[in-house]
């Protein structure tokens, strides 16, 4: 079975662009969210959804912003990009939006902004 | 929110020591979970542990929930184990608030 794929693996922009990264959660889970981590940190939380709908947002500036499709998959959205925006941004999927429940990453999208 | 302490920060090993990583956690939760980041970025799941012991091969983890505290243990290490070591916990929600992680390099 396939698990967390995420697209691009790999991009770069210069500041001011719009990036959109691409997550499809693992076969029959409904919960996606989205984490940033910059380097030699921890990932850090941004966006849950849940059945199509926000189910938590850490936080992030207005510039980002995801949404979810019928089909579970997922887009993240950052727009006006700044150079501290580069890191590695992770996709996790769940079967539930509940607190319980494992966690699964995919590989990442990795931005850099120059 | 939940704050998540990993100690120690740093770990050396020689090849085929034996390690354990600490994890404090502030309040109660509902998920806590250890993985294993490889050096391509991707975080690879250890334990999904609350509460409770768990082994897997040479790692076992055991969350003392009452405590807050939950400790991974590598036996027989690996250079292959080399990496960084995070623990992540949640609350009510899906939230995952994760620690600073814990670099292990084992050495041949």
């Amino acid at each position: 079975d396939a698990g967390v794929t995420q697209s691009p693996t790999h991009l770069i922009k210069t500041r001011g662009q719009h990036v959109t990264l691409r997550c499809s959660p693992i076969s029959g889970h409904k919960s996606v969210s989205w984490y940033q981590q910059v380097l030699g940190q921890g990932p850090q939380f941004i966006f849950q959804y849940y059945e199509k709908e926000e189910r938590g947002r850490g936080n992030f500036p207005d510039r980002f912003s995801a949404r979810q499709f019928p089909n579970y998959s997922s887009e993240l959205n950052v727009n006006a990009l700044l150079l501290g925006d580069s890191a590695l941004y992770l996709c996790a999927s769940s079967l539930w939006g509940s607190g319980s429940g494992e966690l699964f990453f995919g590989e990442g999208s990795r931005l850099t902004v120059l | 929110g939940i704050q998540v302490e990993q100690s120690p920060p740093d770990l050396i090993l020689q090849e085929g020591a034996n390690s354990t990583l600490r994890c404090n956690f502030s309040d109660s939760v509902n998920n806590l979970q250890w993985f294993h980041q490889n050096p391509w970025g991707q975080l690879i799941n250890l334990f999904y542990i609350p509460s409770g012991t768990k082994q897997n091969g040479r790692l076992s983890a055991t969350t003392v929930a009452t405590e807050r505290y939950s400790l991974l243990y590598i036996s027989s290490s690996q250079t292959t184990d080399s990496g960084v070591y995070f623990c992540a916990v949640s609350g009510a929600n899906s939230k995952l608030t994760f620690g600073k992680g814990i670099t292990l390099s084992v050495r041949p």
